[in-house]
């Protein structure tokens, strides 16, 4: 079994500011990690997805994420932020599963808000 | 459109009533998972599909929770008997295998 946490229920941030939110997991296996995010009354769009290899991941918008197994993290960061980004934003896990079973665990969410 | 569709958008039904919850994926993707997000969570895993066969269940809350996809597409989620703690923001999920999964808006269902 997995468990996520993201420790930021709400981050305000200027607009124009570099951002920040922390992820952390916990698993008994080897995991897939992803970052979506959520606009009200809207479902999850995916951000970024770490599988294997580079630890350093490029998403959609301008966010990136860095895979730190030691530390078991995966925060997400974006140099400089836009009106736009502010949403809500959730980490996830699932299992290095065979079979297409790979179902995820997210984390709480962590609202972003981008002030001008 | 190409996406995840899922009707209706809103549902509001008394205590007690039955509902049922329609996810159409995307064309081709094999497999079809359900989600539960309760107001200010994250979403929470109910079920998977591969084609039409329901391969984990462990998710779903009670008995009175039922999913189906009988010809390997459209699924749909019934809740019976329904009460107060099942209001919540149903979401539904495709993807092909072992591939990163693509939501639909999302039923809010509101229990009376």
């Amino acid at each position: 079994a997995q468990s996520v946490t993201q420790l930021d229920s709400q981050v305000p941030v200027f607009e124009e500011a570099p951002v920040e939110l922390r992820c952390n997991y916990s698993s008994s296996v080897s995991v897939y990690l992803f970052w979506y995010v959520q606009y009200p009354n809207q479902g999850l769009q995916l951000l970024l997805k770490y599988l294997s290899g580079s630890t350093l991941v490029k998403g959609i918008n301008g966010f990136e994420a860095e895979f730190n197994k030691s530390q078991t993290s995966f925060h997400l960061r974006k140099p400089s932020v836009h009106i736009s980004d502010t949403a809500e934003y959730f980490c996830a896990v699932s299992d290095q599963v065979t079979g297409g079973g790979n179902k995820l665990t997210f984390g709480t969410g962590t609202q972003l808000k981008v002030e001008l | 459109g190409a996406g995840v569709s899922q009707s209706p958008r809103y549902k509001v039904a008394k205590r007690g009533q039955d509902v049922a919850l329609r996810c159409d994926p995307i064309s081709g993707h094999v497999s079809l998972f359900w989600y539960q997000q309760a107001l200010g969570q994250g979403p929470e895993f109910l079920t998977y599909f591969q084609n039409e066969a329901q391969l984990d269940k462990s998710g779903l809350p009670s008995d009175r929770f039922f999913a189906e996809r009988p010809e390997g597409s459209v699924s749909t989620l019934k809740i019976q008997r329904t009460q107060q703690e099942d209001s919540a923001v149903y979401l539904c999920a495709s993807s092909f295998v072992n591939q990163p999964q693509h939501f639909g808006d999302g039923t809010r269902l509101s229990i009376l």
